[in-house]
């Protein structure tokens, strides 16, 4: 157990739906990242929340949002889902490590849409 | 565009065969460069990080090394048990990290 939980493990939806994605981060990480990963496109950094702000925002795309609470825990909101974005997300926490993050993967939610 | 590339894609060796990933970067304002494990459906789990060019690090049967250009992961006298993708990411200003594709190795008993 890497200490950051995502619920839910799994999830199966239709085309057009809109789903949320959960996510703890470890017990004292201020930092949340997102991650999809699909088969062909590998590990796609998305978005970043630090201590409840915005930090630094990847390849997401206007459909997806998230947003990190005054608990730290985050959400991943994707709407009018595609096929395409049949995908593992992954969420992950940090903890500083000599000027680069160490980041901390949680075991991810598998999202597919039908 | 920050960009790594890893190789190869995949990797059948058995027990006790050593040999080598490769992980090329071109990474603006790299940080560090990591490595990660990651058994399938699983989350990726921190090896190494590496911060400078001539730094090894060293984890039982796992050796990463680290160019200008490169980073190698060595696989010594590898067993079942490290079949896994092993993936390499560069992580630049703002803690961003840039994945490479990874390798799949497969060990065979």
């Amino acid at each position: 157990d890497s200490g950051v939980t995502q619920t839910p493990k799994h999830l199966i939806t239709a085309t057009g739906q809109r789903v949320t994605l959960r996510c703890s981060p470890r017990s004292g990480d201020l930092s949340v990242y997102w991650y999809q990963q699909s088969l062909d496109q590998g590990l796609q950094f998305l978005i970043q929340y630090y201590n409840g702000e915005e930090r630094a925002k990847g390849n997401i795309l206007e459909r997806f949002s998230a947003q990190q609470f005054p608990d730290l825990h985050s959400e991943l909101n994707l709407s009018s889902l595609e096929l395409g974005d049949s995908a593992l997300y992954f969420c992950a926490s940090s903890v500083q490590v000599s000027g680069a993050n160490v980041l901390t993967f949680g075991a991810g939610s598998r999202l597919t849409v039908l | 565009e920050d960009q790594v590339t890893q190789s190869p894609e995949a990797l059948r060796l058995q027990e006790g065969e050593s040999s080598s990933l490769n992980c090329s970067y071109t990474v603006s304002g790299l940080r560090g460069l990591f490595w990660y494990r990651q058994d399938p459906g699983k989350g990726p789990e921190f090896l190494f990080t590496l911060y400078s060019a001539g730094e090894e690090k060293e984890k039982e049967r796992l050796k990463a090394t680290l160019t200008k250009k490169e980073s190698f992961l060595h696989i010594t006298a590898p067993k079942p048990e490290d079949s896994a993708t092993y993936l390499c990411a560069g992580g630049a200003a703002g803690n961003k990290l840039t994945f490479g594709g990874g390798t799949r190795v497969l060990v065979k008993p």
